[in-house]
Order: C-alpha cells, then structure tokens, then sequence
C-alpha cells in the first residue's frame, strides 16, 4: 500500500459546480496536510495547509482532515474554469524536516 | 511574497553531456532546498534535500555522482546531471522553505521546473 492514495481522474465538472477531492494515507504519523495546485507544466502552487484535524475554509476552498480515517478532501465551490488543474495533496510527520509525500494528482476539468 | 525561480525551464541536451539545472529564492532565505522529480501522469518524487552549507541527504535509488547538488548560499542551489541519458528525460522541480520561523507549518514554495529531454 502506497504512503498515499489519490485518484488520478480525470474528473471533468460543469462551471459552478462542488468539486470534491480526496486523498488517503497509511501513515499515522502524518499531522501537516497540503493541498497544491499544479497547472500543465507549471510548479505546483500552494492553495492550502492543515495542521492535524479539522477544517480550513478560503474563499471557495475548504480543506478538511478526518485523523481517524486517514482521510483528506479539497472542496471547490462555485469552480471555474480557471481551476482547470491538477490538485496534488501532500503531507509530512513531525519531525520528518517536513519532507513532503505527495499523492499522483487528481486532473480536473471546469467545462464552461 | 515566495517566489521560486528555475533557470532553465527547458533544455535539450545530448546523451552523454552534463546540464545544470539553478534554482534561486528571490525574496526569501531558504535553509533548505529539496529537489524532485515528475514523470509524465505521476506524482513529484523527491530525490534529495539539501541544507545550506552541508551535504544533501539523497533519497533511495537515486544516485548522489549522477545527480549533483550544491547549496552555495541561502538563496541558490544547483542540480547538476551528469552523463545524461534519455532515461533522465523528465521535470524537474525544486522547492525552497523559508528560514525556521515561530510557526509550526512547514510550507514549501515551489519553482516552476524545468523540462529536461535528453536525445
């Protein structure tokens, strides 16, 4: 089982739609969640952190960390063709110098 | 802000030469550096970090005398491929993360890459 699981889509959405995207991990030491958005042959640009559980609202994005079930999700309300990406979680331990793990990516489309 | 830069963003280089990859932040010290790598339609592994002044620490399987990293200085640091082969094909991408500050998240901002084609 990989560190962390992402779906890589494509998922492809109507503008103004939710969009959620989710991630899994096995690795219970993990307490530092990113969300980055990679657009095609860009670096990826940091949208969100989290440290341990919780939510983390930002305009039209929240960021949620479910610790239980190792589990987290990006939700982008109202989306836009603008947030035609990739979205890659990542996450670290404490005390791992915050060397990221990253998930594949999940490719999303926002169609007009 | 957190700007990365990567010179160059793109390079063809023949099988067999060496190509030095910079990355540099503009409008920060970093302490530390971390380069990765990215296959098409996969994930950024990252293949080594590296501290200002000190060795990097390289990941598993990726060779330290093939992939040469210098961190000069709290703003640049090097990644130099040598021997090239078209199996190195791929982008790469370097993050810097800012000077240890009183906050417990470690953020790290990322350059925009570069995409290596070895023929």
């Amino acid at each position: 089982q990989k560190e962390v699981e992402q779906d890589p889509g494509p998922l492809s959405v109507p503008e103004g739609a939710i969009v959620s995207l989710n991630c899994t991990y096995s690795n219970s030491a993990f307490q530092y969640f990113m969300w980055y958005r990679q657009y095609s042959r860009k670096g990826p640009e940091l949208l969100m952190y989290t440290y341990s559980s919780g939510n983390k609202e930002d305009g039209r994005f929240t960021a949620q960390v479910d610790k239980s079930s190792k589990y987290i999700s990006l939700f982008i309300r109202d989306s836009q063709p603008s947030d035609s990406a990739t979205y890659l979680c990542a996450m670290s331990a404490r005390g791992s110098q915050g060397n990221l793990i990253f998930g594949k990516g999940t490719k999303l489309s926002v169609k007009p | 802000g957190a700007v990365v830069s990567q010179h160059p963003s793109w390079v063809i280089c023949k099988s067999g030469t060496s190509v030095k990859i910079e990355c540099r932040s503009l409008d920060f010290q970093a302490t530390t550096m971390f380069w990765y790598r990215q296959f098409p339609k996969q994930s950024l592994m990252l293949m080594a970090t590296s501290n200002e002044g000190s060795k990097a620490t390289y990941e598993q399987g990726v060779e330290k005398d093939k992939f040469l990293i210098n961190h000069a200085s709290l703003t640049l640091s090097t990644l130099t491929v040598t021997s090239a082969h078209p199996e190195d094909s791929s982008f790469y991408i370097c993050s810097a993360r800012k000077r240890r500050t009183s906050g417990r998240i470690l953020e790290q901002y990322f350059g925009p890459g570069t995409r290596l084609t070895v023929t």
